[in-house]
């Protein structure tokens, strides 16, 4: 197993492109999530999905965009980037483990916007 | 809701004493807790997870943390600190029965380990 995977590893966008991170994952976890991490404030959530056609806000969802069409893939999308988007982003699927829902995270994106 | 509060963005330690990573929660029901470790430029590692079994639990790399309801805290200890357990650490709750999986982390506590 890959596990999560996450692309690109590093990127530089200008204020105002758009662009999408890629994620995936091939454990067949219905529970997939994007959080950002900033120094000092730990991880925040953004976007949140439980399953195949469904998703939902985390904490800080301004300014990005998911869709989960398939199992495996939770893109997140920066409609129009921003300084304040300079972070790096984790994705992360979990599972029903005896109702834990332990989290696996992929190895991030490092986004620098300008 | 709920909410994590780790004490020290940064302790120091010497090689071979005690490590203890300070954790505490806040929550209107009994929460999950994690620790995750992160290494330099990596994503984060589960060390250990609560999840209302025993109170002491085990993880890998030698941790252990204590889930004491009554502080509500949930602090993590390594006898005796090796260099290559420099990193980050991260505290996290997750509310089990609620249908959110998500987790809410701590502001994290990087761990500095003296020769």
């Amino acid at each position: 197993n890959a596990g999560v995977t996450q692309t690109p590893k590093f990127q530089v966008l200008k204020t105002g492109q758009s662009m999408t991170l890629q994620c995936a994952q091939d454990m067949n976890h219905e529970y997939m999530s994007w959080y950002r991490q900033d120094p000092g404030m730990g991880l925040r959530l953004i976007h949140y999905s439980v399953g195949a056609g469904i998703t939902d806000q985390g904490e800080v969802p301004n300014g990005y965009n998911v869709s989960r069409s398939t199992t495996e893939d939770f893109p997140l999308r920066l409609l129009s980037a921003a300084p304040s988007q300079t972070s790096v982003y984790f994705c992360a699927s979990s599972y029903d483990s005896g109702g834990t829902y332990e989290q696996y995270f992929g190895p991030g994106t490092r986004l620098t916007v300008t | 809701a709920q909410s994590v509060t780790q004490l020290g963005s940064h302790v120091s330690v010497s090689e071979g004493a005690l490590v203890l990573l300070r954790c505490n929660y806040s929550s209107s029901v009994p929460p999950y807790l994690f620790w995750y470790v992160q290494y330099p430029n990596q994503g984060l590692q589960l060390l250990l997870k609560y999840t209302s079994a025993a109170t002491l639990v085990k993880g890998i790399n030698g941790f252990e943390a204590e889930f004491k309801k009554s502080e509500t805290s949930f602090h993590l200890t390594k006898p005796s600190a090796h260099m290559s357990d420099a990193a980050e650490y991260f505290c996290a709750v997750s509310l089990p029965h609620t249908g959110r999986r998500a987790l809410t982390f701590g502001s994290g506590t990087r761990l500095q380990v003296q020769p």
